[in-house]
């Protein structure tokens, strides 16, 4: 039972470049989301999805782009990496969007570096 | 705009003792609050979630309360243990058309010593 993954878990990369960080997920979970957690801000959300082809802006979305063509996937990329996007990301899934009782399962983070 | 406050930032306790933890939340039109632990390097393990029509959950040696109309939450660790130490994460469901996000608080940083 994998759950959810991240790939990669640690990347440097340089301003300017584009950057695709993978999430896959094994539950065929509905809803996939995106946050970035730094110091001093906590856990951001950035992008989430609610089905393949439908996902929508979360808090600082900015500099980001997602795609779900699958359930199961949920990438994101950053177009351009600038400095401060340097974070540890994290991808997320949950069963269904709107319950009292629904939680959300994350997967282990990716930490990236843009220098 | 929902914001939670989670207090203290740290705290440093020896083996034993028993703590509270405490979450605010501003806006009181949830569904519901979630306590998530998570350990350095680690991603985030859901603890205990509690309904906005409940008023505590319990797992263990754990014990989250919510006073909804109040915007108070509090995780409650008895008898603690150095296998505790973990930054602690509250965070409450929001949202409509159909589906619900999360907030976070910036965490409480635990310790206890053995």
């Amino acid at each position: 039972d994998a759950g959810i993954t991240q790939s990669p878990r640690y990347k440097i990369t340089e301003t300017g470049r584009q950057v695709t960080l993978m999430c896959h997920q094994t539950w065929s979970h509905s809803y996939m989301f995106w946050y970035r957690q730094d110091l001093g801000h906590g856990l951001r959300l950035i992008y989430y999805s609610a089905a393949a082809d439908i996902t929508d802006k979360g808090e600082v979305p900015d500099g980001y782009v997602v795609s779900r063509s699958k359930t199961e996937n949920f990438p994101l990329t950053l177009e351009s990496a600038t400095r401060s996007q340097t974070s540890v990301y994290f991808c997320a899934s949950s069963p269904a969007g709107t319950s009292a009782v629904d939680t959300q399962y994350f997967g282990p983070g990716t930490r990236l570096t843009v220098l | 705009k929902q914001e939670v406050t989670q207090i203290p930032a740290a705290l440093s306790v020896p083996e034993g003792e028993n703590l509270v933890l405490n979450c605010s939340f501003t806006d009181s039109a949830i569904y519901n609050l979630q306590w998530f632990r998570q350990d350095p390097g680690k991603g985030l393990t859901s603890l205990l979630l509690i309904q906005s029509s409940q008023r505590e959950q319990t797992s263990g040696r754990l014990n989250a309360s919510l006073d909804k109309s109040s915007g108070r939450s509090t995780l409650y660790i008895a008898a603690s243990q150095p296998g505790d130490s973990a930054t602690y994460l509250c965070a409450v469901s929001e949202g409509d058309s159909g589906y619900s996000t999360l907030t976070f608080g910036k965490g409480t940083m635990l310790l206890v010593s053995p």
